[in-house]
């Protein structure tokens, strides 16, 4: 089945200690990026990858990390999380990026106290 | 002014009826449009996409793209209650950037 696997779904932690969000997936896809949503400001981008070793700044990169050493895997790090990164976050992958719509991972609600 | 606005809603109707979801862009060399629904926890999944003026027709649902106009809708007809959801725009600009608006949540009673 085609899809875009995320881990874990839930995630509770403490200020400043290094989490990885991983993200996975089977289609072959060129592009994959990381987005948080939040109640009142939508899906906002986070990084994004156009190929292996290609990683951009999305719209909200600041405390966050990513690498694409494989094409099927793009992790998510957040060397210390803070509070203001208690988010939903979504992992999404397309075919090539341009006019190719999105698939979405489950999820993974993060909470940091 | 926002890249992608969307009414946030609730937006509600009843079963049977005809949904219009509403969208704005600011990016006039907007190219590719997309509509997703997010049930409550869940994820965004597709629903349509368009990419020229128009209207293009899938099974209930119709989107609908104005460029000169910078809008683009979604028409959901005999609207059930299992389409209470949230919709999202989602607008990939001129810099190949994929744009969400904040989304319209559609109530549909029985």
């Amino acid at each position: 089945e085609a899809q875009v696997t995320q881990n874990p779904r839930y995630l509770i932690t403490v200020t400043g200690k290094k989490l990885t969000v991983t993200c996975s997936q089977n289609m072959n896809h060129e592009y994959m990026s990381w987005y948080r949503q939040d109640p009142g400001l939508g899906l906002r981008q986070i990084y994004y990858s156009m190929n292996v070793e290609v990683t951009d700044k999305g719209d909200v990169p600041e405390g966050y990390k990513v690498s694409r050493k494989e094409k099927r895997n793009f992790p998510l790090i957040l060397e210390s999380p803070s509070p203001n990164q208690t988010s939903l976050y979504f992992c999404a992958s397309s075919l090539t990026g341009s006019n190719s719509p999105l698939h979405f991972g489950n999820g993974t609600r993060l909470t940091v106290t | 002014q926002k890249e992608v606005e969307q009414n946030s809603g609730p937006l509600s109707v009843p079963e049977g009826a005809i949904a219009s979801l509403n969208c704005t862009y600011s990016d006039r060399v907007s190219q590719s449009f997309f509509w997703y629904r997010q049930y409550s926890g869940k994820s965004p999944e597709l629903i349509m996409s368009i990419y020229s003026n128009g209207d293009k027709e899938d099974g209930r649902f119709t989107a609908q793209l104005n460029k000169a106009s910078q809008y683009v809708s979604l028409l959901i007809r005999d609207s059930q209650p299992s389409d209470s959801a949230t919709y999202l725009c989602a607008v990939r600009t001129g810099f190949q950037k994929l744009v969400f608006g904040t989304g319209t949540r559609l109530l549909v009673s029985p």
